[in-house]
């Protein structure tokens, strides 16, 4: 199946930077992202939906000026956390959604550990 | 947007057949069940899709009634190595894209 590759796969920051965390799409073009953010001991939580060559759709409550993301080319997305704190520490997941419109497999990445001290 | 509803944990036994069954009574006509695995600091893993009746695979079977406003996964003699999360998501199609929103999930542990 496609493969989605995220990285790092863990990082520690000091509060007040920021981090970037990229997704790419192997094996195939993928004109759409995901990123998710999941807390411990809690499920995914869609943040924004990254479109290549246009701007990001947000959810709602989802600070676009902290969470940066770009979705330059087709094979990668990134998400920027800008001057990070304690409480963005989480569990950052990005995938491509199914190739049909009728669902199908998502693929996901690894998944990035953001610890902010 | 089809939500889904699980149970929040199950435990369960290694050697047995474990069943966790998903609501989604807002299904969409054309929305397809998707269930994920997800260990630890790891993301979702797929484990298995359908639209009505039954579908099996390697690892699991997936039980949809006539009415699909439920599901059922179906994971045959467990083992400690199942302990996971399991998601049942139902694909939303919002803007152009189909995209999948994350219910509460069922945390299953297996043991010895």
């Amino acid at each position: 199946g496609a493969v989605v590759s995220q990285h790092p796969s863990w990082v520690i920051c000091k509060s007040g930077t920021s981090v970037k965390i990229e997704c790419r799409s192997l094996d195939f073009q993928a004109t759409t992202m995901f990123w998710y953010r999941q807390f411990p001991k809690q499920s995914l939580m869609l943040m924004a939906t990254s479109n290549e060559g246009s701007k990001a759709t947000y959810e709602q409550g989802v600070e676009k000026d902290k969470f940066l993301i770009n979705h330059a080319s087709l094979t990668l997305s990134t998400l920027t956390v800008t001057s990070a704190h304690p409480e963005d520490s989480s569990f950052y997941i990005c995938s491509a959604p199914p190739g049909g419109q009728r669902g199908g497999e998502a693929f996901f990445g690894q998944g990035t550990r953001l610890t902010v001290v | 947007l089809a939500k889904t509803t699980q149970p929040i944990s199950m435990d369960s036994y290694e050697g047995q057949e474990v069943n966790i069954t998903c609501s989604h009574n807002n299904i969409a006509t054309n929305d397809y069940i998707t269930w994920y695995q997800q260990f630890p600091s790891q993301g979702p893993r797929f484990i298995i899709q359908g639209y009505k009746t039954k579908v099996t695979n390697e690892v699991a079977s997936l039980f949809i009634p006539a009415d699909r406003k439920s599901s059922t996964l179906s994971l045959p003699r467990v083992s400690l190595s199942d302990t996971a999360v399991y998601y049942c998501l139902v694909g939303a199609l919002s803007s152009g894209t189909y995209k999948y929103i994350f219910g509460t999930g069922t945390r299953l542990k297996v043991l010895a």
